[in-house]
C-alpha cells in the first residue's frame, strides 16, 4: 500500500532563517507531488506541484522553492522565512487522471 | 477552474444522516468531483468521488445531480469522529497533474 511521509511535524523558526521540508512517498511510482499551506482558519493554497523528476511548477510568487532530486521525494525551501510563511504545510500525491489526492500529515511551520 | 460553493457551517446530531451540499454551476464534462474531510491538525482524507452516477462506499455516498451542477455528501449516520472540514473540489479528467483548489469547505459540528 502507499504512504506519504513527511517531515518534521512541528517546526519553529527564527526569521531570516532556512527552511527545509522533505517529503516521501512509498508503493507507488511517478505520481504527481504536490505542496500545499494552509494558513490557520483558511484553505488549502496549491504552492508547487511536480510531475516528474527535475519537474517544477510553481503556483504563486514567494520565497519559497521546491525541488524533487527523486522519483518520491519532494522537498521544500526557503532561504530566508518570512513571519508571513508560517503556516500548516502539506505534502500530497496523486497518479493517473480524475483520481484522489493523497495527503501526508503535515508539517506545522511557526516563524518567529 | 471551475468553483465549488459549499456552506460554511453544519450541524447534526450523532447518528443521524447528514447531507453536505456542494454547487458547481460551471463544471465541464469532464471534470470528476471529489469529496475530503480534513480533521483538526490533520491533513486532508479522501472521502470519495464520482462523475456522473452515485456513488457509495464505506465512508460515506456521493449523490449527483442528474445536471451535474450540484452534488450531496452522505454520511449516513453522523459519528463524533465525523466532525471534520468537508471540501468539495473538482477535478478534470485530463491526464497527469490535476490542479485543484481547496475552497473553505463545510464545518461540520456533530452533537452529541
Amino acid at each position: 500500500s502507499q504512504t506519504i511521509h513527511q517531515w518534521p511535524a512541528t517546526l519553529v523558526q527564527p526569521v531570516g532563517s532556512p527552511l527545509s521540508l522533505e517529503c516521501t512517498v512509498e508503493g507507488t511510482s511517478n505520481p504527481n507531488l504536490y505542496w500545499y499551506r494552509q494558513a490557520a482558519g483558511r484553505g488549502l493554497q496549491l504552492l508547487f506541484y511536480s510531475v516528474g523528476i527535475g519537474q517544477i511548477s510553481s503556483e504563486v510568487p514567494q520565497n519559497l522553492s521546491a525541488s524533487r532530486p527523486q522519483d518520491r521525494q519532494f522537498i521544500l525551501s526557503s532561504k530566508k522565512l518570512l513571519l508571513s510563511d508560517s503556516g500548516f504545510y502539506l505534502c500530497a500525491w496523486s497518479v493517473g487522471s480524475g483520481m484522489g489526492q493523497f495527503f501526508g500529515p503535515g508539517t506545522r511551520l511557526t516563524v518567529l | 477552474d471551475a468553483k465549488t460553493t459549499q456552506p460554511n457551517s453544519m450541524e447534526s446530531n450523532e447518528e443521524e444522516p447528514v447531507h453536505l451540499p456542494c454547487n458547481h454551476s460551471t463544471i465541464s464534462g469532464t471534470d470528476y468531483i471529489h469529496w475530503y474531510r480534513q480533521l483538526p491538525s490533520q491533513g486532508p482524507e479522501y472521502v470519495i468521488h464520482g462523475l456522473t452516477s452515485n456513488v457509495n462506499n464505506r465512508m460515506a455516498s456521493l449523490a449527483i445531480a442528474e445536471d451535474r451542477k450540484s452534488s450531496t455528501l452522505i454520511l449516513h449516520r453522523a459519528t463524533l469522529r465525523d466532525a471534520a472540514v468537508y471540501y468539495c473540489i473538482l477535478r478534470a479528467n485530463s491526464g497527469g497533474y490535476q490542479k485543484v483548489t481547496f475552497g473553505i469547505g463545510t464545518k461540520l459540528q456533530v452533537i452529541p
